[in-house]
């Protein structure tokens, strides 16, 4: 069975970082590209990164560009999100998603909130 | 990059079928056929119901179909269910690895 776990989200002030996790189990992780997609309270899903199986390229949305970096660990099948200069509309659902051919997310983690509070 | 272009709400009756489009760009939408559709309930995260277009994942019903004309893209329900009622987003592969959502569409069963 596939499951996305992701953790690490939680309240930060703007202005501060946080890394986002998300642990894969189930499927051939290093296979699959890997994207972050957000979802603002009560708001449409935002591409946030992506990340090919071998981590070399990877992708950002305009409005992380510069702020926030993806990684990849396939020896721990586990994903990354470095997320700095956070702002409040930062504040969002942090979904993982595996990608087994092009723009086909077909699994999702659970979600992860990060609040920035001002 | 603009997200795609989608109505906010749709509705029909059981039964009814209900189209909800998706325009983009000559640079997303008309450039390549990934385009891909998912379904999300209150509180859960998406499901794909649709990929490059009109292909279906197994288990989603052939009542969800998808087509695409020039910058835009359709998802069509046919004979809608209760179930069926929930938040309706388009993507679409957008060149390299960089993908774009629509602001989505909430679908209402009567």
């Amino acid at each position: 069975e596939v499951h996305l776990v992701e953790s690490g989200g939680g309240l930060v002030q703007r202005g501060g970082s946080l890394r986002l996790s998300c642990g894969a189990s189930g499927f051939p992780f290093s296979d699959y590209t890997m994207h972050w997609v957000r979802q603002a309270p009560g708001k449409g899903l935002e591409f946030v990164s992506s990340i090919k199986g071998n981590g070399r390229i990877t992708s950002y949305g305009g409005s992380v560009q510069g702020r926030f970096t993806i990684s990849r660990d396939n020896s721990r099948n586990t994903l990354y999100l470095q997320m700095g200069s956070l702002r409040a509309e930062d504040t969002a659902v942090y979904y993982c998603a595996g990608d087994s051919r092009v723009n086909y997310f077909d699994y999702w983690g659970q979600g992860t909130l990060v609040t920035v509070s001002s | 990059q603009s997200a795609l272009t989608q109505p906010p709400s749709a509705s029909g009756s059981p039964g009814q079928s209900v189209t909800i489009s998706c325009t983009g760009t000559s640079s997303d939408v008309g450039a390549y056929n990934y385009v891909s559709w998912y379904q999300q309930h209150p509180g859960k995260a998406p499901k794909v119901i649709i990929y490059e277009v009109s292909k279906r994942p197994s288990g989603v019903p052939d009542r969800f179909s998808g087509s695409k004309s020039g910058n835009t893209a359709s998802l069509t329900v046919s004979g809608l269910q209760a179930e069926d009622e929930g938040d309706y987003y388009c993507s679409s592969y957008a060149g390299g690895i960089y993908v774009i959502f629509g602001g989505g569409t909430k679908l209402t069963v009567l």
